[in-house]
């Protein structure tokens, strides 16, 4: 069974430092993991993904993350946070069979402040 | 471009009454799925069906039934309303060789009172 857990509820920063949002994962499979971000009010987007490429994921608004086997995370960073980054995040998993549901963590609050 | 359309974004209904929440998509999906979204819980599958005639329950479908009859329609019905039922719903679907380009409606916000 595939599981994960987001390690914080909530996170604070402020504009311009470093952000970092903590996932693990339990896969018996070699998963897939997403980072979606949420906008107060609004639906999901998709940050990055990761499907067995590269361990170190590239997605929108300067956000990276990086799948570690050994350590079974899968952590979202930004080195610059922008107020327009306050939002919901959710770290995602998914066996590898396409269609298959995507199981969601609890989501960690972002807040910047200026 | 409209990809996953959900009707209606708000709904009020009182305890007992029904209603159907629509999903539909024009990108030719098999798979399609009802996620909930409740604060501080993330999203949990409903329901979800794997192509038109086929549909299969998910971590929480108890009041709610699904129909697939077509590739572009998913509803969700909900029968006998109860306020544990206020919550944000989400469609989404996805297709085999899509590399996971899962899409997700804009959510249709209910409260049930």
């Amino acid at each position: 069974a595939q599981s994960v857990t987001q390690l914080d509820s909530h996170v604070s920063v402020s504009e311009g430092t470093p952000v970092l949002l903590r996932c693990n994962y339990s896969s018996s499979y070699s998963p897939s993991l997403f980072w979606y971000v949420q906008h107060p009010n609004k639906g999901l987007q998709l940050l990055l993904k990761y499907t067995s490429a590269a361990t170190l994921v590239k997605g929108i608004n300067g956000f990276e993350a990086e799948f570690k086997k050994s350590e079974t995370s899968f952590h979202l960073t930004k080195p610059s946070a922008h107020m327009s980054d306050a939002a919901e995040y959710f770290c995602v998993v998914s066996p590898p069979q396409a269609g298959t549901a995507l199981i969601f963590g609890k989501g960690t609050t972002l807040s910047v402040s200026s | 471009n409209a990809g996953v359309t959900q009707t209606p974004k708000f709904r009020i209904l009182k305890i007992g009454q029904s209603m159907t929440l629509q999903c539909a998509q024009d990108m030719n999906h098999n798979y399609m799925y009802w996620y909930r979204q409740d604060p501080g819980m993330g999203l949990k599958l409903i329901y979800y069906s794997v192509g038109a005639g086929i549909t299969d329950k998910g971590e929480v479908p108890n009041g709610y039934n699904v129909s697939r009859s077509t590739t572009e329609d998913f509803p969700l019905r909900l029968e006998l309303a109860a306020p544990s039922q206020t919550s944000v719903y989400f469609c989404a679907s996805t297709t085999r060789g899509d590399n996971y380009g899962y899409t997700f409606g804009s959510g249709t916000r209910l409260t049930v009172v």
